[in-house]
């Protein structure tokens, strides 16, 4: 596709329950980043990866989120058991190097009830 | 740590109202320096960017110049139209750097009326 794709656009999940929340780069973009919008912490940066590295973990706030990327392309973010303060709009953005522009998807909603 | 701080809103303004949201920066170096905008319902996007002391980034009406003297990038722009309405926010970035991660400030919403 044209843009970064992001699925599902929302997700209503209970607490203690185990997400998964993708996105799809747009093509040739080798570094991808997630992010965390949520209204007290405004935007946050959780993870990196670039190529074949190992990701910058550090943005992670607790050992419970967890990313892969599979071939270089799509990413899976998970959040296992997850919390009420989990509840944010979660962005992916990917570039063709960190010295360029970031592109962003649409977002994922998460609310945990 | 870098860090990001812009004026809080919300901001309501006339069109063609004068526009200033002011943003200034902490970092060890000197990072490059973005406007992001979301509008209604959709994704975060570039408005415009800076990579060193004394650029001036501008897009869509809108400038912001990097000020290394005074840590700012503040977003200007002359006329505001009711189509600016949206969130803006600041942020900063090490390009380049072993990760390149946006540092955000926390965003400001505007709305303007016809």
């Amino acid at each position: 596709g044209a843009g970064v794709s992001q699925s599902p656009s929302n997700k209503v999940t209970e607490k203690g329950k185990d997400v998964e929340l993708r996105c799809d780069p747009i093509s040739g973009h080798t570094a991808l980043y997630w992010y965390r919008q949520s209204l007290g912490q405004g935007l946050e940066f959780l993870i990196y990866f670039q190529g074949n590295s190992a990701p910058d973990k550090s943005g992670l706030p607790s050992d419970r989120f967890s990313a892969e990327r599979t071939g270089g392309s799509v990413s899976t973010l998970t959040i296992q058991r997850t919390q009420q303060e989990d509840s944010a709009v979660y962005l992916c953005a990917t570039t063709v190097s960190s010295y360029n522009e970031q592109f962003f998807g649409p977002g994922t909603r998460l609310t945990v009830l | 740590g870098d860090s990001v701080t812009q004026m809080e809103g919300p901001v309501t303004l006339s069109e063609e109202a004068f526009l200033t949201i002011n943003c200034t920066y902490t970092a060890t170096g000197y990072p490059s320096l973005f406007w992001y905008v979301q509008y209604p319902g959709e994704g975060l996007q570039l408005l415009l960017k800076a990579t060193k002391a004394d650029d001036k980034g501008s897009n869509k009406g809108f400038e912001a110049t990097y000020r290394k003297e005074t840590t700012s990038f503040h977003l200007e722009k002359g006329s505001v139209q009711v189509s600016d309405s949206a969130v803006y926010f600041c942020a900063s970035s090490f390009y380049g750097g072993s990760q390149g991660n946006l540092i955000f400030g926390k965003g400001t919403k505007l709305s303007v009326k016809p």
